[in-house]
């Protein structure tokens, strides 16, 4: 089945110490989209990209930075996690119009 | 827009009976509204959306209405059933491409 993959599911890292989440999908969908979700909260989206152009939110922290290599594959990075960044993150595709798949989500904790 | 408070707004209802969940949206120009539902420790699910030139849409036991007068936007579930018990979801999208914004969130909880 097409799907949004979010990898690992669970993260642990120390305060301070850079992490990895990755997203892939099978949809061929051109627009990807990196959010931030804390409890009870509604999705807050962080940066998206066009094909390759990166789209950055005014209000992202410099801490996040993201890379996507190809097509199936988009990568966020959280330079020196606080403990103001533990959240559920969220990757989501989409074409250019139309609406946005979610993957699971990676649960971020930070000790 | 965004929800910055730390509860969400419950709604609690009997197996069998009818919800309604609403939500006011920010941008007369939004052109196309989406609800999700997203269970515990899932990631958001499409459910139901509906374009602005539209007032009204069925799905398959969900209907959406579009109020563009009073920038509302409800969310119905005919005899909700427990595994209807999450947290949904209002999005809108406004001028800026493919960008969604979400509301708040509203938590539906079913008695069994």
């Amino acid at each position: 089945d097409a799907m949004v993959i979010q990898n690992p599911r669970y993260q642990v890292t120390q305060f301070g110490k850079p992490v990895t989440l990755s997203c892939s999908q099978t949809l061929n969908h051109n627009v990807m989209y990196w959010y931030q979700q804390k409890s009870s909260q509604a999705p807050k989206l962080l940066f998206h990209y066009y094909d390759k152009d990166f789209n950055n939110e005014a209000d992202t922290p410099d801490n996040f930075q993201s890379r996507r290599p190809n097509t199936s594959f988009c990568f966020l990075d959280i330079r020196s996690p606080g403990l103001g960044d533990a959240a559920m993150y969220l990757c989501a595709t989409s074409t250019r119009v139309g609406e946005q798949f979610f993957g699971p989500g990676t649960r971020l904790t930070v000790l | 827009g965004e929800s910055v408070g730390l509860h969400l707004p419950t709604l609690s209802v009997q197996e069998g009976d009818n919800s309604i969940i609403n939500c006011a949206y920010s941008n007369s120009a939004s052109d196309y509204f989406i609800w999700y539902k997203q269970e515990s420790g899932k990631g958001p699910q499409f459910i139901i959306d509906i374009r602005s030139n539209m007032d009204k849409r069925q799905g398959q036991r969900v209907t959406v209405l579009l109020n563009k007068t009073v920038k509302h936007l409800s969310l119905q579930i005919a005899a909700t059933q427990p595994g209807d018990s999450a947290v949904y979801f209002c999005a809108e999208r406004g001028n800026a491409g493919n960008m969604l914004t979400f509301g708040g969130g509203t938590r539906l909880m079913v008695k069994p």
